[in-house]
């Protein structure tokens, strides 16, 4: 399996601007995570997805931020207009919650390091 | 609620000398504890994880934690340090159900020649 894939791997916009970031999770996973990784806040559980269905989203920083996931193979987490302290590192990150039980361990995408000038 | 402290944000050990990375976790309920090390550029890899089977957990590339419920401690430990070591550990504390993942703030480990 090829792992979780993020793209853009960098995303330079400016302020105002849409960015939409992509992931694919692992096939077969059932559940997918977006996290926020900044030096001030250190890495932060933005939303999660069971069945492409969100399940908690209470870490979505404000109604700029929105997060899809339209199938069990891709997500999108949108921020709508951009500003400049939106600038991090976005990881996803899936596992399985299946027949292994509740403990598993989330693999996580390379991240996409996005700045917004 | 659910909280977990790395005590130091800095280690530097010298190449084979032992690693200890020090981690305290608050639960109000029994946690989940993992250790995820991350490596420049890159994401998060799991290196061991503490699930009540056995309160001292090996992972990978020689490292372990011990779970010490009186302590509320999950302390990462290694024999002897690789430069390939050199990387940043996050102590994780989850709710029972695995899904509300907390991160500590992260030790940046250095290792010297």
């Amino acid at each position: 399996d090829a792992g979780v894939i993020q793209s853009p791997r960098h995303e330079v916009t400016e302020m105002g601007q849409e960015v939409t970031l992509r992931c694919k999770p692992i096939s077969g996973h059932d559940y997918l995570f977006w996290y926020r990784q900044t030096m001030m806040r250190g890495l932060e559980l933005l939303i999660y997805f069971n069945n492409n269905v969100p399940i908690d989203d209470s870490g979505m920083p404000e109604d700029r931020f929105s997060a899809k996931m339209p199938n069990a193979s891709f997500s999108t987490l949108k921020i709508q207009p951009s500003e400049p302290r939106d600038s991090a590192v976005y990881f996803c990150a899936s596992n399985l919650r299946g027949l292994a039980g509740p403990f598993n361990e989330q693999f996580f995408g390379p991240g996409t390091r996005l700045t917004v000038l | 609620a659910q909280s977990v402290t790395q005590l130091d944000s800095h280690v530097s050990v010298s190449e084979g000398t032992p690693v200890l990375l020090r981690c305290n976790y608050s639960s109000s309920y029994s946690p989940s504890l993992f250790w995820y090390v991350q490596h420049p550029n890159k994401g998060l890899q799991l290196l061991l994880k503490y699930t009540s089977a056995a309160t001292l957990v090996k992972g990978i590339n020689g490292f372990e934690a011990e779970f010490k419920k009186s302590e509320t401690s999950f302390h990462l430990t290694k024999p002897s340090a690789h430069m390939s070591d050199a990387a940043e550990y996050f102590c994780v504390v989850s709710d029972p159900g695995g899904f509300k993942t907390i991160f500590g703030a992260g030790t940046r480990l250095f290792v010297k020649a």
